[in-house]
């Protein structure tokens, strides 16, 4: 059974904080990491996909890092705003190309 | 990236019904999955549409419970049956051209079964 674990479960920032979560995942039969952005009553957004080790992504002011070899990724919000208030899922994607999620981050940003 | 229409957004069934969920994306695609999200859970993956055969369900998902149709590379359908208060959920369905692509999802559907 394929095992993806994230911490921690939920977070309270404050306007303006940064804030990182973490995400681990098998290191083997890797294929990629892909990471998600849930708001309430919404579909499931995709941030990132990252596929090679020591891998660093951004959007804005969110990024991502990737290690492969020890099966962990970090998510970073720099400076973080009311509307980055959301879950944030990671999902392992093996070799079968279906992807297995996270319990997600639940983040709330109080302005 | 591939747009996914899913109906019906949310439904109200009785239990011991059956509720068929439509998902069309507006583009081919090669994969597409449903998945479900049980109060308070993450995303749990039901099944791989596979056009023109059988879907491959995982381990607690059975065919019986939750066939799956997909004729074609654009449209696929998830259908609940005989319902009990337990499959209460939200159900999504999703699709990937690629699997270096992020993976779209529909805007799910909310079932809660009385």
């Amino acid at each position: 059974i394929l095992n993806v674990e994230q911490s921690p479960q939920s977070l309270h920032v404050q306007e303006g904080d940064s804030t990182n979560f973490t995400c681990s995942f098998p290191s083997s039969n890797f294929y990629a990491l892909h990471w998600y952005r849930w708001e309430t009553a919404k579909s499931p957004e995709a941030l990132f996909v990252m596929t090679l080790n020591g891998d660093e992504k951004k959007k804005g002011r969110i990024s991502a890092t990737l290690n492969t070899k020890e099966g962990y990724s970090y998510l970073y919000i720099k400076g973080s705003q009311p509307e980055d208030s959301a879950t944030y899922l990671c999902a392992f994607n093996g070799n079968t190309g279906k992807l297995i999620f996270g319990q997600g981050t639940t983040l709330q940003v109080k302005p | 990236s591939a747009v996914i229409s899913q109906k019906p957004s949310r439904d109200i069934c009785q239990r011991g019904t059956s509720l068929t969920i439509q998902c069309q994306v507006d583009s081919q695609v090669t994969m597409m999955f449903w998945y479900r999200q049980q109060p308070g859970q993450s995303l749990t993956l039901i099944a791989t549409a596979n056009q023109g055969s059988e879907a491959t369900y995982e381990s607690g998902f059975v065919i019986d419970k939750f066939p799956i149709s997909r004729p074609n590379l654009t449209f696929s359908t998830l259908t609940v049956s005989n319902m009990s208060p337990e499959d209460s959920s939200i159900y999504l369905c999703s699709a990937g051209r690629d699997r270096l692509s992020g993976y779209t999802f529909g805007s799910g559907t909310r079932l809660t079964v009385v």
